[in-house]
């Protein structure tokens, strides 16, 4: 088993709506959950962390962590074209030292 | 966040040559980490370079390989060794965030590897 999983896509959502993005991870020691964003070509953007169970909300965006399921979860609302990115779940994993494991990312493209 | 820039942002280099990354931080930061993208694929992380120590490598890559100096709270480098098309990858090397004394990691820009 994979120690951070993520649907690889492509998901497809029209403008406007909702994109809600999972991911799981094995380990039920990790504490720090992050979302980042890629676009096509650059580097990796934080755009949310969560570290307590329940949801989260920046702008358009919401964080869920659910530590029982093992489940952290990314939503988009109001989806944008400029929203379209590969979105990688990443959970900090304490192994003697901290360090960031990452999903294999979703593919995310909004439909005008 | 810390501003973080890498040199070079590109690079193709023949088989058997080696690399070094350079990664600038403008403030002064305990923990960077560099990672590799490889093609299609998601981030691994290489290892972790703390001032004043040895790094720490991940399972699977090794010093003689991946060589890599942290000689002051601003600055890493990440030599990639002998090198072999499979090397062709995106290096990025990332920092943590101090002031909010939280585990959240900012990326570089990358460097982009080409091994011919």
């Amino acid at each position: 088993q994979k120690e951070v999983e993520q649907n690889s896509g492509p998901l497809s959502v029209p403008e406007g709506a909702i994109a809600s993005l999972n991911c799981t991870y094995s380990d039920r020691g990790s504490q720090s959950f992050f979302w980042y964003r890629q676009y096509s070509g650059k580097s990796p953007e934080l755009i949310m962390f969560i570290y307590s169970n329940g949801d989260k909300e920046d702008g358009r965006f919401t964080a869920q962590l659910n530590k029982a399921s093992q489940y952290v979860s990314l939503l988009i609302r109001d989806s944008q074209p400029s929203d379209s990115a590969t979105y990688l779940c990443a959970v900090n994993l304490f192994q003697g030292a901290q360090k960031l494991v990452f999903g294999q990312g979703t593919r995310l493209t909004i439909n005008p | 966040s810390a501003v973080i820039s890498q040199k070079p942002s590109r690079d193709i280099c023949q088989r058997g040559t080696s690399l070094t990354i350079q990664c600038q931080v403008d403030s002064q930061v305990t923990m960077m980490f560099w990672y590799r993208q490889q093609p299609g694929q998601s981030l691994t992380l290489i290892a972790t370079a703390n001032q004043g120590s040895e790094a720490t490598y991940e399972s699977g890559f090794v010093i003689d390989k991946f060589p890599i100096s942290r000689p002051n709270l601003t600055f890493s480098t990440l030599t990639v060794s002998n090198m072999s098309p499979e090397d062709s990858s995106i290096y990025l090397c990332s920092v943590e965030d101090q002031d909010r004394n939280s585990y959240e990691q900012y990326f570089g820009p990358g460097t982009r590897l080409t091994v011919t």
